[in-house]
């Protein structure tokens, strides 16, 4: 459904744990992104990656990590440090932003993670 | 960084009625303009989407606009139906070689566009 696939639907966290949320696509697309989305903010940038190996803090980075070590995955971290984590995140892929190629995104289905 | 303003926030019509949503930019180097739709419950999906040398861009109900000098677009819905009912986001983009500004979507708030039968 769509190519990108986020696991799991829910998630719940307790005080003081990292969680580890997936993203998968096999869209053969180089970048990738994760966004925030709380009620009334819309979708906030957490972090993306153009490329392999490489990544970039977006506008709420504070209290998340991410990894890029294989062009079809880009899990994203929410740590401890993460105060108010409670929101829905989505994870998006996207041909390279170069000159002349749209930037279309597609998104998975979603997780939404909770605070126990 | 870039800064992104729809209105309204939230819209309300009748089925058959036209809407109208807003999205206004900061960055004057954008030349990208999609607009998204998410139903409730379900991922955000593109709908429409302008390049910057074109003023004016149509598809069956939809159509977008863009008005690069007053740097604002906007996105037309005509005769609109009860499915017509999500939440709407622009999301302009400076796309092109040239660092890791480039290819970052800036999401405006989203406008919820609630259609009555």
């Amino acid at each position: 459904d769509g190519g990108i696939t986020q696991s799991p639907k829910y998630l719940f966290r307790k005080e003081g744990q990292n969680v580890t949320l997936s993203c998968e696509q096999n869209l053969n697309h180089d970048a990738m992104y994760w966004y925030r989305q709380d009620p009334g903010q819309g979708l906030r940038l957490i972090y993306y990656s153009q490329i392999v190996n490489d990544f970039q803090k977006g506008d709420i980075a504070e209290g998340y990590s991410v990894s890029r070590e294989k062009k079809e995955s880009f899990p994203l971290t929410v740590t401890s440090a993460q105060k108010n984590p409670t929101a829905f995140y989505l994870c998006a892929s996207s041909m390279r932003g170069l000159a002349g190629v749209k930037n279309i995104q597609y998104f998975g289905a979603g997780t939404r993670l909770s605070v126990l | 960084g870039e800064n992104v303003e729809q209105h309204p926030s939230t819209l309300s019509v009748q089925e058959g009625d036209s809407a109208v949503i807003k999205c206004t930019y900061s960055d004057s180097a954008s030349n990208y303009f999609p607009w998204y739709k998410q139903e409730l419950g379900k991922r955000p999906q593109l709908i429409i989407d302008i390049r910057s040398n074109v003023g004016e861009k149509k598809d069956q109900r939809i159509a977008v606009t863009l008005n690069k000098t007053a740097k604002h677009f906007s996105l037309h819905i005509t005769e609109t139906q009860p499915e017509d009912s999500a939440v709407y986001f622009c999301a302009p983009l400076k796309s092109g070689a040239g660092g890791t500004s480039y290819g970052k979507l800036t999401f405006g708030q989203g406008t919820i566009l609630t259609v009555h039968p």
